[in-house]
């Protein structure tokens, strides 16, 4: 149990397009997921904590209008890049806090990597 | 704000040999968790180890165990019997419990590569 997916694992765009990115908990609700950015050989940078039905919480630094994040149900929550240039090409990951798991243990989906030309 | 910073950005050993990882951190909290991720090349992140600050026992996940020193601020990853699963990155991350949403703070990461 305790499955996270995203969708898609990859995807091209041309710049100035949006893109849009689902991480869905499959078997468990999640009231909380949070948002990565990872670049090449580097570790998980945290860009938002996404809260079923509020606001997502951004870290500083992240612009909240160039990264749209919604948390619409208790199993999903998606991330648009909107208007995307190729410095926002990069591999972005989710996690889903699982409640009845033990504080800190995460459930990270596969990732999807984008890429802007 | 915490800081977990790993010192071996790659580390190379031969089958069977037992590694460890480091990992130290900072904060002022006295209560928190600390974990051990693995990223193995397929991507998706899978935890190995957790450790609760309040324990002064490592914890052990068969071949995986940990030496924690809080006084240090340390906490390494010892594997025993590398395999060559076990090709992956990884990850020491720290959590402050009370801390709202309790999120993840992660180190740089470790590239650790098997050798058949």
């Amino acid at each position: 149990g305790a499955v996270v997916s995203q969708h898609p694992s990859w995807v091209i765009c041309k710049s100035g397009t949006s893109v849009k990115i689902e991480c869905r908990s499959l078997d468990f609700q999640a009231t909380t997921m949070f948002w990565y950015r990872q670049f090449p050989k580097q570790s998980l940078m945290l860009m938002a904590t996404s809260n079923e039905g509020s606001k997502a919480t951004y870290e500083q630094g992240v612009e909240k209008d160039k990264f749209l994040i919604n948390h619409a149900s208790l199993t999903l929550s998606t991330l648009t890049v909107t208007s995307a240039h190729p410095e926002d090409s990069s591999f972005y990951i989710c996690s889903a806090r699982h409640s009845g798991r033990a504080p800190g243990e995460l459930f990270f989906g596969e990732g999807s990597r984008l890429t802007v030309l | 704000a915490q800081t977990v910073t790993q010192s071996q950005p790659e580390m190379s050993v031969q089958e069977a040999e037992t590694v460890t990882l480091s990992c130290t951190y900072d904060t002022s909290e006295s209560n928190y968790y600390l974990f051990w991720y693995k990223q193995p090349p397929s991507r998706q992140m899978i935890l190995v180890i957790r450790q609760e600050a309040y324990k002064q026992q490592n914890a052990t996940e068969n071949r995986f165990s940990v030496n924690f020193q809080k006084a240090a601020k340390s906490f390494s990853l010892k594997i025993s019997d590398s395999q060559l699963g076990d090709t992956a990155m990884y990850f020491c991350a720290f959590m402050n419990p009370f801390q709202g949403a309790q999120k993840l703070v992660f180190g740089q990461g470790t590239r650790l590569t098997i050798n058949p």
